[in-house]
C-alpha cells in the first residue's frame, strides 16, 4: 500500500448502534497514525495519534487500534450519537519524514435519531 | 488560548489577481501546514515548514508562495489566482497532532 485507505467510504447507522472503520496505510518506515473527526463546516479536530504497534487508545465512546506489522488501524464507536455523524479521518507518517501526514478521502458517517 | 488563526473566511479573486491568505498560531508549535481540499478530494499539501527560515513544497505546490519569517505566522500567496486554485485552503501548525484553522473557501472567477 502507498497510500492511506480507508473503507467504508460513508455509513448510515441507528443512534445506539456500535460500529468501526478501517485505516489502511504503509507499513514500511511507519512513524505515526493519526485519526481525525471533521464535522460539516468546521476544521478537523484531532482525536488520536498512535506510533506503537498494539496500542489502543480511547476517548469517552470512541477508541481506535494500531497494527503497524500489517498496516491498519481500526476506529470504533460504542453507542452511536447523532452528534458523532462527522467525517472521520485518518493520516500516517513515515519515519523517513515525519512531519508530512499522508491523509485518507475519510469515512462519512452519519447517526440517525 | 487562540490556537490557529486563518483570515479571511471566505474570499471571491478574478483570474489573475493575487492574494494573501494569513495564518497565526500561538501555541509555539514548529510546525505548520497549508493545505487544499477539493471535493471529494483528502486533503493535499501545498507547502510547509518545519520551523522559522524554512519551509518545503508539498504534493501541488504551483501558483502559491509561503514564508516563515516568525514561528508564529506561515502567510501563503497565490500570485497569479487561476480557477483551478478555487478550492477550501486550511492552514495547521503541530508538534504532535495537528491543529487546524478555520478554513478559507475562495473562489477565482
Amino acid at each position: 500500500i502507498l497510500n492511506v485507505e480507508q473503507s467504508p467510504q460513508s455509513l448510515h447507522v441507528q443512534e445506539g448502534d456500535s460500529t468501526n472503520f478501517t485505516c489502511s496505510f504503509p507499513s514500511s518506515n511507519f512513524y505515526a497514525l493519526h485519526w481525525y473527526r471533521w464535522e460539516t463546516a468546521k476544521s478537523p479536530e484531532a482525536l488520536f495519534v498512535m506510533t506503537l504497534n498494539g496500542d489502543e487508545k480511547k476517548k469517552g465512546r470512541i477508541s481506535a487500534t494500531l497494527n503497524t506489522k500489517e498496516g491498519y488501524s481500526y476506529l470504533y464507536i460504542k453507542g452511536s450519537q447523532p452528534e458523532d455523524s462527522a467525517t472521520y479521518l485518518c493520516a500516517s507518517a513515515n519515519a523517513g519524514n515525519n512531519r508530512k501526514l499522508i491523509w485518507g478521502l475519510g469515512t462519512s458517517l452519519a447517526v440517525n435519531p | 488560548n487562540a490556537g490557529v488563526t486563518q483570515t479571511p473566511k471566505f474570499r471571491i479573486l478574478k483570474i489573475g489577481q493575487s492574494m494573501t491568505l494569513q495564518c497565526t498560531q500561538d501555541m509555539n508549535h514548529n510546525y505548520m501546514y497549508w493545505y487544499r481540499q477539493d471535493p471529494g478530494m483528502g486533503l493535499k499539501l501545498i507547502y510547509y515548514s518545519v520551523g522559522a527560515g524554512i519551509t518545503d513544497k508539498g504534493e501541488v505546490p504551483n501558483g502559491y508562495n509561503v514564508s516563515r519569517s516568525t514561528t508564529e505566522d506561515f502567510p501563503l500567496r497565490l500570485e497569479l489566482a487561476a480557477p483551478s486554485q478555487t478550492s477550501v485552503y486550511f492552514c495547521a501548525s503541530s508538534n504532535t497532532e495537528a491543529f487546524f484553522g478555520q478554513g478559507t473557501r475562495l473562489t477565482v472567477v
